[in-house]
């Protein structure tokens, strides 16, 4: 297993378009995060599956957002009618939801330009 | 929702020298964990602390959990260049991080 693949690496866009990320976990691991980072602020939580199941949205998932993790697998995150206040880092982690004291595995992110 | 409280936000020191980094709230977590990040990448663990008062050593680096696990620290002894980073920390109750400390060693 190679660890967390996220894709495309970059990404740039214009205002108004729709992007969409993928992310392909570890294997075996059943959770799924989606983070948005900008510079100088540490990772914030948007949402997170536990295999195919979205149990969780942050308020800062608007309805421009969405993700799906239809088999339980790799996860896409879609962004609808871009602005410029997308501009961030997109990090994909996953974790295996049975260890208890789980810490998360990230990719190396998507970073999306908005011009 | 936890508020991590992490402090200092910049850290510039010399190599060789030691430094402390802070990671603070007001609740009680189970478990919390300490990544580093470098520009460009995806944050990467270098430990989880569940009980109080528990210390654990990764070469240089030292993690304390406090006796009420409410806060945390980490040491770096002997800094060199290669701990450059962004160090995070993260409880994952409520899958929250903090601002980071932005670590700076310069040659």
């Amino acid at each position: 297993d190679t660890g967390v693949s996220q894709d495309p690496r970059h990404k740039i866009t214009k205002r108004g378009q729709n992007v969409t990320f993928r992310c392909d976990p570890i294997s075996e691991h059943n959770r799924l995060y989606w983070y948005r980072q900008t510079l100088g602020q540490g990772p914030e939580f948007l949402t997170y599956f536990q295999n195919e199941a979205q149990l969780e949205k942050s308020r800062l998932l608007s309805d421009r957002f969405s993700a799906e993790r239809p088999k339980g697998s790799f996860s896409t995150l879609e962004i609808q009618r871009t602005e410029q206040g997308d501009s961030a880092m997109y990090l994909c982690a996953s974790s295996l939801a049975s260890d208890k004291y789980y810490g998360y595995t990230f990719g190396s992110g998507t970073r999306l330009t908005v011009v | 929702t936890q508020l991590l409280e992490q402090s200092p936000q910049f850290l510039s020191i010399q190599e060789g020298e030691n430094l402390t980094v802070y990671c603070n709230s007001s609740s009680v977590f189970s478990s919390l964990q300490w990544y580093r990040q470098e520009p460009g990448e995806g944050p990467v663990l270098l430990v989880t602390v569940v009980t109080g008062g528990e210390v654990k050593k990764l070469k240089r680096l030292t993690f304390q959990f406090g006796d009420a696990r409410k806060d945390s620290s980490l040491h770096i002894t002997a800094a060199q260049p290669g701990d450059t980073g962004l160090y995070l920390c993260a409880v994952s109750d409520d899958m929250r991080f903090g601002a980071g400390t932005r670590l700076t060693v310069k040659p």
